[in-house]
C-alpha cells in the first residue's frame, strides 16, 4: 500500500530558484529515500536518510527528516532546467532487506 | 559500467497475447524487483526475488508471473494482457548485507502497449 504522500503534486519554478518538496508517511521507518525520474525513464536514487538522522546533504540537495511528524523534505538549491523531473520519496521499514513503499511523487518543472 | 538493462524498451502486444519482459543486471545484487508504473503514478511493486526466494505482493494479479533463472536475469511474464496492463514496467535491484541501505537501482523500463 502507498505510504508516502508528496506535497505539492506539481511545482513550477524558474532556473536559479530553490525547490522544496515534502513527503509524509504513516508507519515507523528505518530509512527514507528520494528518487528522481525523468520522463519515460527509470528512477535514479538521490539520497538516503536514516531514522536517526535529521539532515543530510548531497551537492545541491538537502534532505531533512522529522520522525516525530513522520515527514521529510527535499530541497534542491539553485535549480537548473535539467532538474525537471518527478521526485518520489520511498520508505523502508527495516534495515538491510526491506521493500520500499513509494509516495505519489512531485512533478518539478524548472523553466530557463 | 555496472547497470540494470531492460529489453525491449518498447513492447506492443495484442489483447490476450502472452508477453515476456526481460531484465538483466551486472551489479551482482541479490534482490531483483518488478514494478508496474502507470502514467503520473508511483511505482507499484509486483514481486521481488531475494536470491531464489520469490515474494509476491498480495494484490499482484494472477495474470503476472516471474522467473529468475540465475542471479543476473529476471523475467516478467504476462499471460493474458488486458488493456489495463498497459504501463511502464520497471526492474530494479538492490544489495542486502554489508551495510547496504537497500537503495534500489532501476533499469530504464519497458513501455508496454496493449492493442
Amino acid at each position: 500500500s502507498q505510504q508516502g504522500e508528496e506535497d505539492p503534486q506539481a511545482l513550477s519554478i524558474q532556473e536559479g530558484e530553490n525547490a522544496t518538496m515534502n513527503c509524509s508517511y504513516k508507519t515507523s521507518i528505518n530509512n527514507l529515500q528520494w528518487y528522481r525520474q525523468n520522463s519515460g525513464r527509470g528512477l535514479v536514487h538521490l539520497i538516503l536518510i536514516r531514522s536517526n538522522e535529521r539532515e543530510k546533504h548531497s551537492g545541491r540537495l538537502r534532505v531533512t527528516l522529522d520522525t516525530s511528524k513522520k515527514s521529510s523534505s527535499l530541497l534542491i538549491t539553485a535549480s537548473r532546467a535539467a532538474d525537471t523531473a518527478s521526485y518520489f520519496c520511498a520508505t523502508a521499514q527495516n534495515s538491510g532487506y526491506s521493500t520500499l513503499t513509494f509516495g505519489k511523487g512531485t512533478m518539478l518543472l524548472v523553466s530557463p | 559500467d555496472a547497470m540494470v538493462i531492460q529489453n525491449p524498451r518498447y513492447q506492443v502486444t495484442q489483447f490476450g497475447k502472452p508477453v515476456t519482459l526481460s531484465c538483466s543486471q551486472t551489479l551482482n545484487h541479490n534482490v531483483m524487483y518488478w514494478y508496474q508504473q502507470k502514467s503520473s503514478q508511483a511505482p507499484k511493486l509486483l514481486f521481488h526475488y531475494y536470491d531464489k526466494d520469490f515474494n509476491n505482493e498480495a494484490d499482484t494479479p494472477d495474470n503476472f508471473q516471474s522467473r529468475r533463472p540465475n542471479t543476473s536475469f529476471c523475467f516478467l511474464d504476462i499471460r493474458s494482457p488486458g488493456l489495463g496492463d498497459a504501463a511502464m514496467y520497471l526492474c530494479a535491484t538492490s544489495r542486502v548485507g554489508g551495510g547496504a541501505g537497500n537503495e534500489q537501482f532501476f533499469g530504464p523500463g519497458t513501455r508496454l502497449t496493449v492493442l
